[in-house]
């Protein structure tokens, strides 16, 4: 079975201009999350989508992120503008159903790792 | 709210020495999963174990082991024999079990495990 997966695997791109990540998660997986991991940090949650509908974006700083997944299963994710503390590994994970009432794993992709100059 | 503290920053160690990983947590969820990740140079983040808060019963895996203390709210992570291969960052997480959290998970700011030889 393929796992998630992610694209670029590095950026670099200098504050004020735009990026783009993309995301395949697993087939079949429902729900889709983008994580912010800034160095030294564990990753911390930015969006959760459930098929192509956002369930949780509290963590999202929508003034200059944004995300989507228009057909329920590829997502991406935008910043404009970037700025210099948006310099981290963007993570991507997707999970599957559930057993028994309770979630299956989140599987993580291997990430982007982008750099702001 | 939920959160996951990880002590140690960093730790080094000489190959085949043992080496605990400390992770304590607060939840007001009555039920929860707590997880451990691996994360090498390459960034992915790799699943080793999840534990649910019924469960107390230790685990062994080959060379990895994990003592789970409700009373103390600690989900401690031992190597035995550790190996070069076995450097990477650590991370403790934690899944509250309702809804309302919407399952999303809770990291620590990892370990940073360096093995010499």
């Amino acid at each position: 079975e393929a796992g998630v997966a992610q694209s670029p695997r590095y950026k670099i791109i200098e504050k004020r201009q735009s990026v783009a990540f993309w995301c395949n998660p697993i087939s079949g997986h429902a729900t889709l999350y983008w994580y912010q991991q800034i160095l030294g940090q564990g990753p911390k949650l930015l969006i959760q989508f459930q098929n192509n509908g956002v369930v949780d974006d509290s963590q999202l700083p929508k003034d200059r992120f944004s995300a989507e997944r228009l057909k329920g299963v590829d997502s991406t994710l935008k910043i404009q503008p970037a700025k210099l503390e948006d310099s981290a590994m963007y993570l991507c994970a997707s999970r599957g159903g559930w057993d028994r009432g309770r979630p299956y794993e989140q599987y993580f992709g291997p990430g982007t790792r982008l750099t702001v100059t | 709210a939920q959160k996951v503290t990880q002590a140690q920053t960093e730790i080094s160690v000489v190959e085949k020495e043992d080496v605990t990983l400390d992770c304590v947590y607060e939840t007001r969820d009555t039920t929860y999963y707590l997880f451990w990740y691996k994360q090498p140079p390459s960034g992915e983040l790799v699943f080793l174990i999840r534990r649910n808060s019924f469960d107390e019963q230790n685990e062994i895996s080959g060379r990895y082991s994990w003592n789970f203390q409700k009373s103390t709210s600690s989900f401690n992570f031992t190597i035995t024999a550790s190996q070069v291969v076995d450097s990477a960052v650590y991370f403790c997480a934690l899944r509250g079990d309702s809804g309302g959290s919407n399952y999303k998970l809770t990291f620590g700011k990892g370990t940073l495990l360096t093995v010499n030889p």
